[in-house]
């Protein structure tokens, strides 16, 4: 079956640690996303691609990373300038424009 | 820019009654629009979008929604909850000149009593 894979379900992280959350996608879509989500709020965009090495901040994209080098893979990478990372990350991808986005199961990040 | 207001944080509603929750969206153009549902400690999953046409549309799960230009709004319902409509939802407004961003509100928690 197609989907949107996230991994790992849960990660724990140090002070002064960079962490990389996995999302990977068999539906050959496009366009791939990165959301954060916490208590009581809706969803925030952190980094989103239109195209294989290409990619955009979001509207909270200090202390994070990304790269997009294959089509099916989009990694967020949590570095230790983001000093609330305590959430819940959304990976999500999509056909092209307008299209609804496909989202996996997540991944909860927590701090040690 | 683009928002999306849902009114309600919190809709309690017995089993097997009516179910509407509210979206509001500020947009200049002609948005897209979407309704996600989400159980907890999982993804969202999409219940029906709204791209223009009919604006009445139909989704998974015996979910509608209408939607209305003149009043910015894109409501949610459900003739008859069932215990399994217990969730989060997420109300979303898309553009394609945003680069197909999604804005999404801030959800509206549904508990179902029996």
């Amino acid at each position: 079956d197609g989907g949107i894979t996230q991994s790992p379900k849960y990660l724990f992280r140090k002070e002064g640690q960079n962490v990389t959350l996995s999302c990977e996608q068999n539906l050959n879509h496009d366009a791939m996303y990165w959301y954060r989500q916490d208590p009581g709020q809706g969803l925030r965009l952190i980094y989103y691609s239109q195209i294989v090495n290409d990619f955009q901040k979001g509207d909270i994209a200090e202390g994070y990373s990304v790269s997009r080098e294959k089509k099916e893979s989009f990694p967020l990478t949590v570095t230790s300038a983001q000093k609330n990372p305590t959430a819940f990350y959304l990976c999500a991808s999509s056909i092209g424009d307008s299209q609804p986005q496909h989202f996996g199961d997540g991944t909860r990040l927590s701090i040690l | 820019a683009q928002s999306v207001t849902q009114p309600d944080i919190h809709i309690t509603v017995s089993e097997g009654a009516s179910l509407e929750l509210r979206c509001n969206y500020s947009y200049g153009a002609t948005p897209y629009l979407f309704w996600y549902v989400q159980s907890p400690g999982q993804g969202l999953q999409l219940l029906l979008k709204y791209f223009s046409g009919d604006t009445l549309v139909q989704g998974i799960k015996g979910f509608e929604a209408e939607f209305k230009r003149s009043q910015s709004s894109f409501n949610l319902r459900k003739p008859s909850v069932h215990w399994s409509d217990a969730a989060e939802y997420f109300c979303a407004v898309g553009a394609q000149a945003a680069g197909n961003k999604l804005t999404f509100g801030g959800g509206t928690r549904v508990l179902v009593k029996p």
